[in-house]
C-alpha cells in the first residue's frame, strides 16, 4: 500500500529553471494538498484541490502553479525557480476535515 | 484569516507527562488535529478532535475547547523517541498548520 508517493525526493535547480513536482495517491481521497516547510516556519499551505477539477490558493501560493490531473494525481510546477523557494515540499491527501496522509517530501534546492 | 499559536520548544523528562498547547483563530472550524514529524521525516497524523472533550488513543491524548478555541496535546509516559516536532493542524475552508513544538527529552 503505497500512501501518498512524491518524485523527486531531492532536487537543485537553478535560478530561472522550471520543474514540476509530481504527487500521487492510492487512497481514493477526495482533497490533496501542497505544503512547503521551512525551518521555524512551520508547514504552509501553497495550494490545494477540495476534488477533481478544483483548485484554490493556500497562504504562500506566488511563484507556483499546480494541477489536479485526476482523482489520483496532483502537480506542482515552479516556472522560474527563486533561491527563496529553497524548501523541502509535502504533499497530502486526505478525506474531508479529518486525517491527511503525507508523502515522504521533495527537498529542493535553488541556487 | 486563520491562525494558530503553539510553543516553540518544551522540554521534559522521559517518564514523565507532558502537554502542548494550541490556540487557534479561523473564520471557519471543523475540527483541530495533531500531527508528529521527526526530523528529517513527514508528519504523522496522531489525533482529531471536532466536538469539546478529551480523545485518549494509548499514551496520547487530546482535548478540545472550541468556546475558548484552545486545545492541547498530552503525552504521557514519555519515551525517548517521542523526542520529534508536533503540530496542531485546523480545518476551516482549508487545513493550516502550526509552527509546530519542538519537545526534548531528558534521560
Amino acid at each position: 500500500n503505497a500512501g501518498v508517493t512524491q518524485t523527486p525526493k531531492f532536487q537543485v535547480l537553478k535560478t530561472g529553471q522550471s520543474m514540476t513536482l509530481q504527487c500521487a495517491q492510492d487512497m481514493n481521497h477526495n482533497s490533496m494538498y501542497w505544503y512547503r516547510q521551512d525551518p521555524g516556519m512551520g508547514l504552509r499551505l501553497i495550494y490545494y484541490s477540495a476534488s477533481e477539477g478544483t483548485t484554490d490558493k493556500g497562504e504562500v501560493p506566488n511563484g507556483y502553479n499546480v494541477s489536479r490531473l485526476n482523482k489520483r494525481e496532483f502537480s506542482l510546477r515552479l516556472e522560474s525557480a527563486a533561491p527563496s523557494q529553497t524548501s523541502v515540499y509535502f504533499c497530502a491527501s486526505g478525506v474531508m476535515n479529518t486525517e491527511a496522509f503525507f508523502g515522504q517530501g521533495t527537498r529542493l534546492t535553488v541556487v | 484569516g486563520q491562525s494558530l499559536e503553539q510553543p516553540s520548544e518544551v522540554t521534559a523528562v522521559e517518564g514523565a507527562i507532558v502537554q502542548i498547547n494550541c490556540t487557534y483563530q479561523t473564520s471557519g472550524f471543523y475540527g483541530l488535529s495533531w500531527y508528529q514529524q521527526h526530523d528529517g521525516g513527514a508528519p504523522t497524523f496522531l489525533s482529531y478532535n471536532a466536538l469539546d472533550g478529551l480523545e485518549e488513543t494509548g499514551r496520547f491524548s487530546s482535548f478540545l475547547s472550541r468556546s475558548d478555541s484552545y486545545g492541547y496535546l498530552l503525552l504521557q509516559e514519555l519515551q525517548m523517541k517521542d523526542s520529534a516536532s508536533y503540530f496542531c493542524a485546523v480545518r476551516g475552508d482549508k487545513i493550516i498548520f502550526g509552527k509546530g513544538t519542538r519537545l526534548h527529552i531528558l534521560p
